[in-house]
């Protein structure tokens, strides 16, 4: 079965530092997503991608954050100046809706540590 | 905006009892719902999802869900739970007709004792 595929699994960085992290989805899916779930906490949304644009994002979202789609095959969130609070495990989706209703597939997930 | 309620974050059971995790979710509009596992050291997977229709549905290893529209609750059930079933359990939703990112629950960390 088709997964997910995220890079690396665990990412310690000074805090900060800017730290890309790497998702591979599906490779037929239209959607793009990521999540992140602080320790303890649920698993919260950031932001979706869809034809090459940000179609929404969340409050958590803000200008330290961006994405971007570099290639045919991978998306990556990128944090621009790291806080101690975005240690996290940040989790990749993908889905193959257009037009909806359509599920999403969730990566291993980064682990993000902020030193 | 959405946001979902799982009421036991954690459920301690035995092998062969029965299971019903509890989810309510706030939103006046069309939406899907999902339930996800996660398994020990394991990614997100798909349990199962509503999107239209019966209201009944049936997922991966023997779990099924019903959707209660008017008590906005969509609780996940399993007749007879088994070792290999301890997991966190998240109940998630978002708007119908799109794409839009989901809504977690807080989780439901289920432990079956042999």
């Amino acid at each position: 079965e088709p997964e997910v595929t995220q890079t690396p699994s665990h990412q310690v960085t000074q805090m900060g530092q800017e730290v890309i992290l790497r998702c591979v989805p599906i490779s037929n899916h239209l959607y793009f997503y990521w999540y992140r779930q602080i320790l303890g906490q649920k698993v919260e949304f950031l932001v979706s991608f869809y034809n090459n644009e940000i179609s929404e994002k969340s409050e958590i979202f803000d200008d330290q954050f961006s994405v971007e789609r570099p290639d045919g095959s991978n998306f990556t969130l990128k944090i621009r100046s790291t806080k101690l609070e975005d240690s996290a495990m940040y989790f990749c989706a993908s889905s193959a809706s257009q037009g909806g209703n359509q599920p999403q597939h969730f990566g291993d997930g980064t682990r993000l540590s902020i030193l | 905006a959405q946001s979902v309620s799982q009421h036991n974050h954690h459920v301690i059971l035995s092998e062969a009892a029965s299971l019903e995790l509890g989810c309510n979710y706030s939103y006046g509009g069309t939406v899907n719902l999902f339930w996800y596992v996660q398994y020990p050291g394991q990614h997100l997977q798909l349990l199962l999802k509503y999107f239209s229709g019966d209201p009944l549905v049936k997922g991966i290893k023997g779990f099924e869900a019903e959707f209660i529209k008017s008590k906005f609750s969509f609780n996940l059930r399993k007749p007879s739970v088994q070792w290999s079933d301890t997991a966190e359990y998240f109940c998630a939703v978002n708007k119908g007709g799109g794409a839009d990112g989901l809504t977690f629950g807080k989780g439901t960390h289920l432990i079956i004792q042999p």
